[in-house]
């Protein structure tokens, strides 16, 4: 699976559109973008995924570059309770094979 | 439906001592998994059961043994505890029904320190 790259930390106003970067320079083809967040110490919960076209749902909207290289999540209208870290992952579609790999995240803090 | 559990949600072990955590899902999912998380780091995979009967392993499997006892449960044992394995035990589990499709759902995970 390809790596990611995250920034470590990033604060955004509350109520304001929270944009946090991913980078995936080496993703394949077959590769999924996910995106998940664990608030607190409880566990992952996610939030969205995509392969090339941008999506979006009740929680986020996932933007992909048109290389691949890079994808931005964005949480339209954050909260307090979106501070959190959250988790870029990328994944391959071997079937019933599904490991996620957790990097480090980005911790992001909703600022009142 | 209450989704992942786990038990216990807290346990305190000696060096060298034995336990097994025990991980049960409703949502009738193929596939189970244990992750750990140590303070500060992502989660990291320890075993997973790509489906009932079958077990693999992840990034970190020394020190830990998996049974996947039926579709619902997946149990975690530690033979020999060490301090090294102090830690936040997640398990998870996911349907591949749609292999382009991973929602993994996580349990509130086991917070397990070794002395």
């Amino acid at each position: 699976d390809a790596k990611t790259t995250q920034p470590t930390s990033m604060d955004c106003a509350e109520g304001r559109a929270a944009n946090l970067p991913c980078n995936h320079s080496t993703i394949s083809g077959n590769e999924y973008v996910y995106w998940y967040r664990q608030i607190h110490s409880q566990g992952p919960q996610y939030i969205i995924h995509g392969l090339k076209n941008n999506e979006t749902n009740e929680m986020a909207s996932l933007i992909i570059t048109e290389d691949r290289k890079s994808s931005t999540l964005i949480l339209p209208h954050a909260t307090l309770r979106d501070t959190a870290v959250y988790y870029c992952i990328v994944r391959g579609t071997n079937f019933g094979n599904e490991k996620l790999t957790f990097g480090t995240g980005t911790r992001l803090t909703i600022i009142p | 439906n209450a989704g992942v559990t786990q038990t216990p949600k807290f346990q305190v072990l000696k060096t060298g001592q034995s336990m097994t955590l025990q991980c049960a899902q409703d949502m009738n999912h193929n596939s189970m998994y244990w992750y750990r998380q140590d303070p500060g780091m992502g989660l990291r995979l320890i075993y997973y059961s790509a489906s009932e009967g079958t077990t693999d392993k992840g990034e970190v499997p020394n020190g830990y043994n998996v049974s996947r006892l039926n579709k619902r449960e997946f149990s975690l044992r530690l033979e020999s505890a060490a301090p090294s394995q102090t830690s936040v035990y997640f398990c998870a589990s996911s349907d591949w029904a749609d292999s382009s499709y991973n929602e993994q759902f996580f349990g509130p995970g086991t917070r397990l320190t070794v002395l």
